[in-house]
């Protein structure tokens, strides 16, 4: 999977909790995206960063916030976890956002359940 | 303006028969046109990718059609196997984002 870790790769959580997903990537890659992946949805963009302490919001970032204080490490957030975000979430890298240097390299995912 | 719209949502191919994925986007200011692979269990990985200059790149089995004037594009997987059975994802690229399709989830038929 490309030089990319999550970890954990599976978690059980209660409603209410707060939860953090943690990326690590050996590529030095400047970007560095935080997925979820849900039946029906594809893969929608929650947060993305674009360097150390720079991120910026995706399409559906209402619940989570991320941190990236090294370049290696992207971490992801549930603030207080509710069930709608149950889902397995992916980390993504990628050198450029620009056209054709837009590859993203994914990690293996990790499995989250609220309950 | 933003959406890549892809169809089927599933589909199911003989061992042997071509499969055929399509997409559609709106943004002519996209640039680029990749493939994603999923396998079970797996994040998705490239496959195959296209310019908007061309109209067709093949791959080995895979095959993407381009049709600028449609603003559509398609995947082909010749000769299908069941390893080939994952989920696929188009995108398209430009303005400094990436837009992902809903996906496909292909079942192989032996």
């Amino acid at each position: 999977d490309a030089g990319i870790t999550q970890s954990p790769r599976h978690k059980v959580t209660e409603t209410g909790t707060p939860v953090t997903l943690r990326c690590h990537q050996t590529e030095n890659h400047r970007y560095m995206y935080w997925y979820r992946q849900d039946p029906g949805h594809g893969l929608r963009l929650i947060h993305y960063s674009y360097g150390v302490k720079d991120t910026d919001k995706g399409e559906v970032s209402d619940g989570y916030s991320v941190s990236r204080s090294k370049t290696e490490d992207f971490l992801l957030t549930l603030e207080s976890a509710t069930s709608s975000q149950t889902s397995v979430y992916f980390c993504a890298i990628s050198e450029s956002r620009q056209g054709a240097q837009n590859i993203q390299y994914f990690g293996a995912g990790t499995r989250l359940s609220v309950l | 303006q933003q959406q890549v719209k892809q169809s089927p949502q599933s589909l199911i191919v003989q061992k042997g028969g071509i499969s055929i994925i399509n997409c559609a986007y709106e943004n002519t200011a996209f640039d680029y046109f990749p493939w994603y692979q999923q396998f079970p269990g797996k994040g998705p990985a490239l496959l195959i990718a296209i310019r908007p200059d061309v109209s067709e790149k093949k791959e080995g089995r895979f095959t993407i059609s381009f049709n600028k004037s449609a603003k559509q594009f398609s995947l082909h997987i010749m000769d299908s196997q069941p390893g080939d059975s994952a989920t696929y994802f188009c995108a398209a690229s430009g303005n400094y984002q990436l837009i992902w399709g809903a996906g496909t989830k292909l079942i192989i038929k032996p």
